[in-house]
Formats: C-alpha cells, sequence, structure tokens
C-alpha cells in the first residue's frame, strides 16, 4: 500500500469546517484512499472512501485532486464529537502484510 | 443492530495461560479480522477470514489462532500468553475482502494485560 502524509495536529472551531489534508503521492492506480477515525479508546469508525471522484455521505466530504496524489477529507460542521485521530490510508486487495497501519494520523481537536 | 461486538472488554493473564477472544457481527458480513495495537501505534492485522470457512494469516500471527466459526463468529485464541502480547485487541468486518467493499466495521476492542 502506498504510504500517506497527514499532518500531526489540527485545530477547528465548532460549526466550521474541517478540512483534513492527506498526501498519497506514490498512490497506484487501483489503489482506493480511505479515512478513518479514533476516538480516544474506541475502535476505529469508517468514515468514506474513493478512487478518484469526490465522494460524500452523511459524515463527511471526500475531495481527491485530478492527479490522485492528494485528498482532503472535509467534516462540514465539526462538533465537539469530532474530536479524535483521522487516518488516511490508501490500500488495494487485502494480503498477508496489508495491515491496517494507520501510522500517526492527524489529531482534530474541536474547540467551542 | 450491535454491529460489532466483543467480549471480554478487559483481561488480565498470567504469562503461560490461555484463552480465546470472542467477536460477533450482524451485519451479515462476510469478511473479519483481528487486530491489535500498541500503546501510540496503528493496528496491525493478526489474522483475517475473508468469507466463512476461510483463514489466513496478517502481519503479526505468531502466537495466535483463529477459527471462524460461521459467519456471525470469529474467535481469536491465545495458547500460552507472553507480556508481549499485551495490548488493544479490535475485531472487524467487512462487507467484502477487497475495495470498494471492504470498508471495516469495528468492535470496540479487548484490553488485554499479561503479567
Amino acid at each position: 500500500d502506498a504510504k500517506t502524509t497527514q499532518p500531526p495536529s489540527m485545530d477547528c472551531a465548532e460549526g466550521r469546517a474541517a478540512n483534513l489534508p492527506c498526501n498519497h503521492s506514490t498512490i497506484s492506480g487501483n489503489e482506493y484512499v480511505y479515512w478513518y477515525r479514533q476516538i480516544h479508546s474506541q475502535g476505529p469508525q469508517y468514515i468514506i472512501h474513493g478512487l478518484k471522484n469526490n465522494e460524500t455521505n452523511e459524515m463527511a466530504s471526500l475531495i481527491i485532486t485530478e492527479d490522485r496524489k492528494s485528498s482532503t477529507l472535509i467534516l462540514p460542521h465539526a462538533t465537539l464529537r469530532d474530536t479524535a485521530v483521522y487516518y488516511c490510508i490508501v490500500r488495494v486487495e487485502i494480503s498477508f502484510n496489508n495491515d491496517m497501519r494507520f501510522g500517526a494520523g492527524t489529531r482534530l481537536t474541536v474547540k467551542p | 443492530n450491535a454491529g460489532v461486538t466483543q467480549t471480554p472488554k478487559f483481561q488480565v493473564l498470567k504469562t503461560g495461560q490461555s484463552m480465546t477472544l470472542q467477536c460477533a457481527q450482524d451485519m451479515n458480513h462476510n469478511s473479519m479480522y483481528w487486530y491489535r495495537q500498541d500503546p501510540g501505534m496503528g493496528l496491525r492485522l493478526i489474522y483475517y477470514s475473508a468469507s466463512e470457512g476461510t483463514t489466513d494469516k496478517g502481519e503479526v500471527p505468531n502466537g495466535y489462532n483463529v477459527s471462524r466459526l460461521n459467519k456471525r463468529e470469529f474467535s481469536l485464541r491465545l495458547e500460552s500468553a507472553a507480556p508481549s502480547q499485551t495490548s488493544v485487541y479490535f475485531c472487524a468486518s467487512s462487507e467484502a475482502p477487497n475495495p470498494p467493499y471492504n470498508e471495516q466495521f469495528f468492535g470496540p476492542g479487548t484490553r488485554l494485560t499479561v503479567l
């Protein structure tokens, strides 16, 4: 799986949009971009994924650049409950070494 | 729907003891996974079951065994626990093993301490 780079931390004001960037410059054509988050001590939570088109669901929007080398997760109206570590992962089919090594992720703090 | 459930939530073992971690999902998913997460680190895949009746090793399978009991249940067994297996264990499931259907849904985790 391709390597991803994310800023270690970000702050966001409650009610404002949170834009979380992810760089995946070595992504290959069949790799999907996935976003998960982990609220302290809980299991990771799936947010959204995409291949090359922008995607939106009830939780967030995913914007993937045309060259697919970077993406941005957008939480349109952040709440205090969105405070978590956000992980960007690119993956293809599962294999024996296909771990869910999220790396450090971005610690998002939503402030009142 | 309960989603993915895990038992127990907490467990303390002595070195050499054995135990089984239980996981069940009610989403009719085909694929199930076991991960461990050590402090300050990402998740590492221990074993996975792409579909009922199959299991495969992940990145860190040594010291563990698994059983896909049926479509709903996937258990993880530690035969002889070691302090290095102190970790938080997460079970997950997905509709299928490969994109675009392999978004994974995680259980709450089991916090295991081996003394």
